[in-house]
């Protein structure tokens, strides 16, 4: 069964470091999303990709965020310049039609 | 936004008992999504609701979309079940963003 993947699974970072989490979708997706989940919180949206462009952002997304669809099978979502709050577990998600689907998580730990 | 309000926030059951989910939201919806996240951090997919009935194994969820509510049934519950079960709902007004709620946390006792 198709399904979406993420590397790393856990990527520890200095602040102030630049750090890409990448993603995968399931191949014949068109619609792509961010969402993060600090510890102990509920997973809040970041961002969803169409078309190559962003279609909606949360206020969460801010300069420090950016995301790119670089080839024709890797998501990616970049974060310039690193702070402490940003640790959290991120998640890649998409969807063709209703239902979205998830991948296994990128845990970020910012020092 | 929509809002989505779930309950009980904790809930602790021996092995072998039933029980109840809800997720109340405050909007219509054109995609509600129940979700088990394991313990490792993952979120696995359960259901994909909207409206409706369905059944897979030992749960079901039903969403009763004019009502603005879905429960999650999980019977003859496992150890295996533990963890923080999430709804999370698209708004017909508010793109195709997931809204998650806040969670209901499961401990499933031997």
């Amino acid at each position: 069964e198709p399904e979406v993947t993420q590397t790393p699974s856990h990527q520890v970072t200095q602040m102030g470091q630049e750090v890409i989490l990448r993603c995968v979708p399931i191949s014949n997706h068109l619609y792509f999303y961010w969402y993060r989940q600090i510890l102990g919180q509920k997973v809040e949206f970041l961002v969803s990709f169409y078309n190559n462009e962003i279609s909606e952002k949360s206020e969460i997304f801010d300069d420090q965020f950016s995301v790119e669809r670089p080839d024709g099978s890797n998501f990616t979502l970049k974060i310039r310049s690193t702070k402490l709050e940003d640790s959290a577990m991120y998640f890649c998600a998409s969807r063709n039609e209703g239902e979205q689907f998830f991948g296994p998580g990128t845990r970020l730990t910012v020092l | 936004g929509i809002q989505v309000e779930q309950s009980p926030p904790d809930l602790i059951l021996q092995e072998g008992a039933n029980s109840t989910l809800r997720c109340n939201f405050s909007d219509s919806v054109n995609n509600l999504q129940w979700f088990h996240q394991n313990p490792w951090g993952q979120l696995i997919n359960l259901f994909y609701i909207p409206s409706g009935t369905k059944q897979n194994g030992r749960l079901s969820a039903t969403t009763v979309a004019t009502e603005r509510y879905s429960l999650l049934y999980i019977s003859s519950s496992q150890t295996t079940d533990s963890g923080v079960y999430f709804c999370a709902v698209g708004g017909a007004t508010s793109g195709s963003r997931l809204t998650f709620g806040e969670g209901t946390q499961l401990t499933v006792n031997p």
